[in-house]
């Protein structure tokens, strides 16, 4: 059975600082992995979607980067702003259509 | 071009009732999957529903049941509610060619926020 593993928890760091988010799954048999974002009573929005024969993809201030082989992804969001506060979450998919498996997200405050 | 869309937007029902949710997926998609987030236990698979017939299923007890119709929109009921069915439950389309059609991105509504009392 697929987990997914979401550290830190919680981040709350300075307007400007650039940060590191981590995620981390048991089965390494994904066919992709995606990022979303979820502001509070909202739905999600989603960020990057990385194939799993991609190394890595990019959107504006952020990269998503995929190691398969050791179950890892990492979402580095540049420049971070207070509006990028939100929680960030990540979810795999198999090989048997749209079932998403998710991580338990990292609730991120950037302070003006 | 419409996004997902999810109706009703807040539910409040009575324990031992039942409630259907309807999403309508972006046009041309084809799979609709749903799940159910919950502070304690997250975002949690419910099933997808491709061309009509369910594809994939998580693990839920039968209350739980849904249906896609021929122009894609699902509807997702539960019955006999319970306090535990209190949660947030999130609509997802995604545009796969076939039945065998691997992963493809998956765009969320804005989700219906069942409330049990």
């Amino acid at each position: 059975k697929q987990e997914v593993t979401q550290i830190p928890a919680a981040l709350s760091v300075p307007e400007g600082e650039n940060l590191v988010l981590n995620c981390s799954f048991t089965d390494s048999a994904i066919y992709n992995l995606q990022w979303f974002r979820q502001d509070p009573g909202k739905g999600l929005t989603s960020l990057l979607l990385i194939q799993s024969s991609q190394r890595e993809q990019t959107s504006g201030r952020l990269n998503a980067s995929l190691d398969k082989s050791s179950g890892r992804s990492t979402l580095y969001i540049a420049a971070s702003q207070p509006g990028d506060s939100a929680t960030y979450l990540c979810a795999v998919s198999g090989n048997a259509g749209n079932m998403l498996t998710f991580g338990g997200g990292t609730r991120l405050m950037v302070k003006p | 071009k419409a996004g997902v869309t999810q109706t009703p937007r807040y539910l409040i029902k009575t324990r031992g009732q039942q409630v259907t949710l309807s999403c309508s997926p972006i046009s041309g998609h084809r799979s609709v999957s749903w799940y159910q987030q919950t502070p304690g236990q997250g975002l949690q698979f419910l099933f997808e529903y491709f061309s009509e017939t369910q594809r994939n299923k998580g693990n839920f007890p039968g209350r739980f049941s849904g249906r896609q119709f021929s122009n894609s929109r699902s509807e997702m009921n539960v019955s006999t509610l319970e306090l535990g069915d209190s949660a947030l439950y999130l609509c997802a389309s995604s545009l796969n060619s076939d039945w065998g059609g691997r992963s493809t991105e998956a765009f969320f509504g804005q989700g219906t926020r069942l409330t049990v009392v």
